[in-house]
C-alpha cells in the first residue's frame, strides 16, 4: 500500500534562507500531490497541489516540485519568516480518490 | 470566503457516553470527511461521504462511529460509546470534486475521561 515519508525531525531554519521540506511516496505515482499546512490546534489549510505531469509549481514564495522518477517532492520556501514556522503536510490522492497523508515536518524559521 | 465549520470546538465527556460531533461543510461541496488526529500524531483518515452515502471508511471507523447527512447542510459524526483512546481533534473536511483542495474545519477536541 502507499505510504507517505516525511522527515519526522523538526527543520530549524534561519529567517531569509530557503527552507526545504522533502515528501516521499513508496508506491505508484498519485495525479495529484498536495502541501498543507498546519498550525498547533489548527485544521490543515491547503497550499499548493501540483500534478504528476507536473515539475513545479508556485505561489508567490512557494514552490514546489514533483519527480515521479525519485518518487519525491519537494517544498521551498524563499526568504522564510518566523511567520512561517508550522508543521508542513505532504498528502496524495490514491486510486479511490482518498488522500494520504504524511505525518508532517515542523518547521521552526528562527530570526 | 466560505468555510467549513464545526461544534462543539471542545467536548468533554465520560467512557461509555455518546457523542455527536457537527459539521457544516461549505454549500457547493459534494465530498465530505471526518479525520482524526491525536495529539503529537499524523491526521487519520475515518470516512468519506458522498451522494449521501459511505464511500471508503478506515479501520478505525468501526461499529461505534456513524455519520449521518441529516438536512443536506450538516454532517454529523456520531460516537455510540466513547473509550479512552477516542480522545482526539477530529476534523471535518470538504471539496467539490473527487480531487483537489481540501477544506477543513477548525476541529472538535474530544476529552474522554
Amino acid at each position: 500500500s502507499q505510504k507517505i515519508e516525511q522527515n519526522s525531525e523538526a527543520l530549524n531554519i534561519q529567517e531569509g534562507k530557503t527552507a526545504t521540506l522533502t515528501c516521499n511516496y513508496t508506491n505508484y505515482s498519485p495525479a495529484y500531490l498536495q502541501w498543507y499546512r498546519q498550525d498547533p490546534g489548527r485544521g490543515p489549510v491547503f497550499l499548493l497541489l501540483i500534478r504528476e505531469n507536473e515539475k513545479e509549481k508556485r505561489k508567490e514564495r512557494l514552490k514546489v516540485t514533483f519527480d515521479t522518477t525519485l518518487k519525491q517532492s519537494l517544498f521551498h520556501i524563499t526568504a522564510s519568516q518566523p511567520a512561517d514556522s508550522a508543521t508542513y503536510l505532504c498528502a496524495l490522492d490514491d486510486s479511490n480518490y482518498q488522500l494520504i497523508w504524511g505525518a508532517g515536518t515542523k518547521l521552526i524559521i528562527k530570526p | 470566503e466560505p468555510e467549513v465549520t464545526q461544534t462543539p470546538s471542545h467536548q468533554v465527556t465520560q467512557m461509555g457516553q455518546e457523542v455527536i460531533l457537527r459539521c457544516v461543510p461549505i454549500s457547493n461541496h459534494l465530498y465530505f470527511y471526518w479525520y482524526r488526529q491525536i495529539l503529537g500524531q499524523k491526521v487519520e483518515f475515518l470516512v468519506s461521504f458522498y451522494n449521501n452515502e459511505i464511500s471508503e471508511k478506515s479501520e478505525i471507523f468501526d461499529d461505534q462511529f456513524s455519520v449521518e447527512r441529516p438536512d443536506g447542510s450538516n454532517f454529523t459524526l456520531k460516537i455510540r460509546s466513547t473509550k479512552l483512546e477516542d480522545s482526539a481533534m477530529y476534523f471535518c473536511a470538504s471539496r467539490q470534486g473527487q480531487h483537489g483542495e481540501l477544506f477543513f474545519g477548525e476541529g472538535s477536541r474530544l476529552t474522554v475521561l
